[in-house]
């Protein structure tokens, strides 16, 4: 079963604009990550957060954690064509035993040139 | 450093026919991981492996099976074949158990079409 479900499941946004979208997870977690899949094939990590952050940047991405909420957004600034893509989140649980990565049902991005 | 390799990319079997996919994590990597991937189910864990030891499974029938060798190579197998099993099969490989406090390394996938 999916832990995390992605808000919005697609979205098309001119090249050069923001692009936003929001990961909602059910159980506790040690982090948050989210990664990136271009049609078909294997995954890319971008970034991880943990249950203790609140924000974290990369380059180009922005990432935020409201435990409270259970919720995570991904933010991508000035949008390039490369980025045309599925991004997905993927909680950790905190139980022991448990180790595993569990997968929202991704957020299919298209930016137009 | 060599990514996650997965072999084959394509396969195609027929129903009730077996099938063995195999995948080369990073080097210095002990834990591997499978996941199954279809359009209408999105990710879901197959098992983990950590140290040839299986740590974790997800909920699949028993068709569906794993090991993992010394060299930290893993394979796995799924024994008569359905139509619903036609998916993209991912391996991901990392340093802690799960990839869960560390990043995942995932290979290109294996797409696997059941005729």
């Amino acid at each position: 079963s999916q832990q995390g479900e992605e808000d919005p499941q697609a979205l098309s946004i001119q090249e050069g604009e923001n692009a936003t979208m929001n990961c909602s997870y059910k159980t506790s977690i040690n982090n948050l990550q989210w990664y990136r899949q271009n049609s078909g094939r294997g995954l890319v990590h971008l970034i991880l957060i943990r249950s203790n952050e609140r924000e974290k940047h990369s380059g180009r991405l922005r990432v935020t954690l409201d435990t409270s909420k259970k919720s995570s957004s991904l933010l991508i600034t000035a949008s390039r064509a490369a980025d045309t893509a599925s991004y997905f989140c993927a909680t950790a649980a905190l139980n022991f035993g448990n180790e595993k990565l569990t997968f929202g049902t991704g957020t299919r991005l298209t930016i137009i040139p | 450093k060599a990514g996650v390799t997965q072999t084959p990319r394509y396969l195609i079997k027929t129903r009730g026919q077996q099938v063995t996919l195999s995948c080369s994590p990073i080097s210095g990597h002990r834990s591997v991981s499978w996941y199954q991937q279809t359009p209408g189910q999105g990710l879901q864990f197959l098992f983990e492996y950590f140290s040839e030891t299986q740590r974790n499974k997800g909920n699949f029938p028993g068709r569906f099976s794993g090991r993992q060798f010394s060299n930290s190579r893993s394979e796995m197998n799924v024994s008569t074949l359905e139509l619903g099993d036609s998916a993209l099969y991912l391996c991901a490989s990392s340093l802690a158990q799960g990839g869960v406090n560390t990043e995942a390394f995932f290979g290109q996938g294996t797409r696997l079409t059941v005729v």
